[in-house]
């Protein structure tokens, strides 16, 4: 069975710019997760999306955005990028996170490493 | 709003050692659910194990175990007979029921020296 894959793996942009990223989830996999791992800031969560929809978001700006295609698969989009930006992505998927399947561990892809110069 | 905590930033062990990775949490659920990762340095999150706050035993997987005590709110994980191998950053994290985001401790670098 494939795992997560994410591309690219690596990205170098400039500040202002805008960064696309991407996500296929496990296939049967239907929730993904987007999260940020900056450097002396921990793994902070950014974004869920199920069945195509938003349905949370953390603690982070609006420049931050994406979304869910019909296949499940997922865009990271980060606008205006900033230098603060520059950190490891990892998308997650999950079985649907409701009911029976609440404890369903979220498995990661290998993540992209986004540079912001 | 959840918490997890990890108090050991690194540990350092020789081969063959056991080691255990501490991890505290804070949640008002009454049903959570709670996690260790894997980060080797190639940079991807590899589940290892999962509780549920409702099970009362603890269990042993291969050379995992895990002390789960509701009563203090800790999930600590035990590697037996460690192996040059398990050098890697390990999280505990939370979910409650009531979302699906988890939250992670900060982490615990693991070295393994031969």
């Amino acid at each position: 069975e494939a795992g997560v894959t994410q591309s690219p793996t690596h990205l170098i942009k400039t500040r202002g710019q805008q960064a696309t990223l991407r996500c296929s989830p496990i296939s049967g996999h239907t929730s993904v997760y987007w999260y940020q791992q900056a450097l002396g800031l921990g793994l902070q969560f950014l974004l869920w999306y199920d069945e195509g929809e938003e349905r949370n978001r953390g603690n982070f700006p609006p420049r931050f955005s994406g979304r869910q295609f019909p296949n499940y698969s997922s865009e990271l989009n980060v606008n205006a990028l900033e230098l603060e930006d520059s950190a490891l992505y990892l998308c997650a998927s999950s079985l649907r996170w409701w009911g029976r399947y609440s404890n369903q561990p979220q498995h990661f892809g290998d993540g992209t490493r986004l540079s912001i110069l | 709003a959840q918490k997890v905590t990890q108090a050991q930033t690194e540990i350092s062990v020789v081969e063959k050692e056991d080691v255990t990775l501490d991890c505290v949490y804070e949640t008002r659920d009454t049903t959570y659910y709670l996690f260790w990762y894997k980060q080797p340095p190639s940079g991807e999150l590899v589940f290892l194990i999962r509780r549920n706050s409702f099970d009362e035993q603890n269990e042993i997987s291969g050379r995992y175990s895990w002390n789960f005590q509701k009563s203090t709110s800790s999930f600590n994980f035990t590697i037996t007979a460690s192996q040059v191998v398990d050098s890697a950053v390990y999280f505990c994290a939370l979910k409650e029921t009531s979302g699906s985001r988890l939250t992670f401790g900060e982490g615990t670098q693991l070295t393994v020296n031969p």
